[in-house]
Parts: C-alpha cells; sequence; structure tokens
C-alpha cells in the first residue's frame, strides 16, 4: 500500500514568516500534486509536479519534486492570513487510485 | 459558472434512513469520483467511474450505491445509514489522459447521521 507521510501535521505562526511543509513516502510517484482545503469547501489543486528534482513557483508557494520522486516539499515565503488552510499531498503512479496524505493544517496568525 | 455542484451541501438523517447525494461536473471530464473526508480530515477515495463505468471500488461497504447516468453526472445513494457514515463527501473530476489524475472537487456534502 502506497502511503503519503505529510509533516508537520499542524503549524501556527505569525505573518510574514517562511515555513516549509513535507510529504513523504517510500513509494516512487509519476506525478504529484498539492491542493489547499479551506474550511467548509473542497480542496482545490495549486500545482503538479511530475519530473524529479523538479521546482514550480506559484507566487510566493515553491513546489519541489524530490530527485527519487518519492517526497515533496511546499515552501511559503512571507506567509499571510490567506493562506491559512489544509495543504493536501497526492501522489499518482499507473492506474491506482490518487493517494492522498493527511495534510498539514497550516494556520497564518495577522 | 460552477465545475463540479453537490447537493445537498448539508444532510442531517437518522439511522437507518435511506439518501442520496447527487453531483454533476460541467468540465467535460471523463472520470468522476467519491471521496470520504473522515473528523481527523483524511480524504479516502470510495469509487471511481471512467464513461460511466465503475473502475474503481474501494472497501466500501455495500450500503453504498454509485450511479453514472451519463458522463457528467454521479450520484451516490447510501442505505440503511449508520453513525459511523457521518462524514463529508466530496465528489471530484479529472481527465484521465496524461495519469496526473488531477482531481477538481465539488464544495462537499457534509452528512450528519443521528
Amino acid at each position: 500500500t502506497q502511503l503519503l507521510e505529510q509533516s508537520p501535521q499542524f503549524l501556527s505562526i505569525q505573518e510574514g514568516e517562511n515555513l516549509t511543509v513535507y510529504c513523504n513516502s517510500s513509494s516512487v510517484f509519476s506525478s504529484l500534486q498539492w491542493y489547499r482545503q479551506e474550511p467548509g469547501e473542497g480542496p482545490v489543486l495549486l500545482v503538479t509536479v511530475v519530473t524529479g528534482g523538479e521546482v514550480k513557483k506559484l507566487k510566493r508557494l515553491t513546489f519541489q519534486f524530490g530527485d527519487a520522486r518519492k517526497d515533496s516539499s511546499l515552501h511559503i515565503t512571507a506567509a499571510q492570513p490567506g493562506d491559512t488552510g489544509l495543504y493536501l499531498c497526492a501522489g499518482a503512479s499507473g492506474n491506482t487510485p490518487l493517494v492522498f496524505g493527511k495534510g498539514t493544517r497550516l494556520s497564518v496568525i495577522a | 459558472d460552477t465545475a463540479v455542484s453537490q447537493t445537498p451541501k448539508y444532510l442531517v438523517t437518522q439511522m437507518g434512513n435511506d439518501k442520496s447525494i447527487k453531483c454533476e461536473q460541467n468540465l467535460g471530464h471523463d472520470t468522476m469520483y467519491w471521496y470520504k473526508q473522515d473528523s481527523k480530515k483524511f480524504l479516502k477515495i470510495m469509487f471511481s467511474y471512467n464513461n460511466k463505468e465503475l473502475i474503481i471500488n474501494e472497501t466500501v461497504p455495500n450500503r453504498f450505491s454509485p450511479k453514472s447516468p451519463d458522463k457528467a453526472h454521479l450520484n451516490l445513494h447510501i442505505n440503511s445509514l449508520e453513525l459511523g457514515d457521518s462524514a463529508v463527501y466530496f465528489c471530484a473530476s479529472s481527465l484521465a489522459t496524461g495519469l496526473t489524475y488531477e482531481q477538481y472537487f465539488g464544495p462537499g456534502t457534509r452528512l450528519t447521521v443521528t
């Protein structure tokens, strides 16, 4: 069974701080996705990374796929209250169902 | 324009009842899913349909029966509801090409069984 471990589980920081959250697995994935979910809503896709070592930027968010395609990180620069939410990573591999991590719940305090 | 919509948003019902949740997507996607998110926010796939055909059926009690009348709709019917069925249920859709299966989620249906 493929598993994705996300850390930390909870993170509370002040506005303006930087942070990194991690998504790790012992399995190789063909692609990895990051989603953000806000209370009362469905997850929203932020980015998909496909190539080992790939780095993608989305404004203040930087996503990296590990060289071996087993892990990924999300770095947020100068966090803002609007970044608050549940960050989920999900791995795709062949025809198996998308595997989701349990998420990192981020709270950015003004 | 709503991409993936679900009704109802909230559903409160008693144990033993039968209920349905409806889902529609207007993205032209060929694959639709049902996920269950528990109180700890763990998102787990239940079913997947591709062009009206069931392709994934994870370990889900047979009280749960999905139905896809066409590739834009995937409904979920639940018989004999139990307390443990209380959760948020998300419908999602994706394109199967490219094998990335990027998911577009609906707003969720919060089911409470009393």
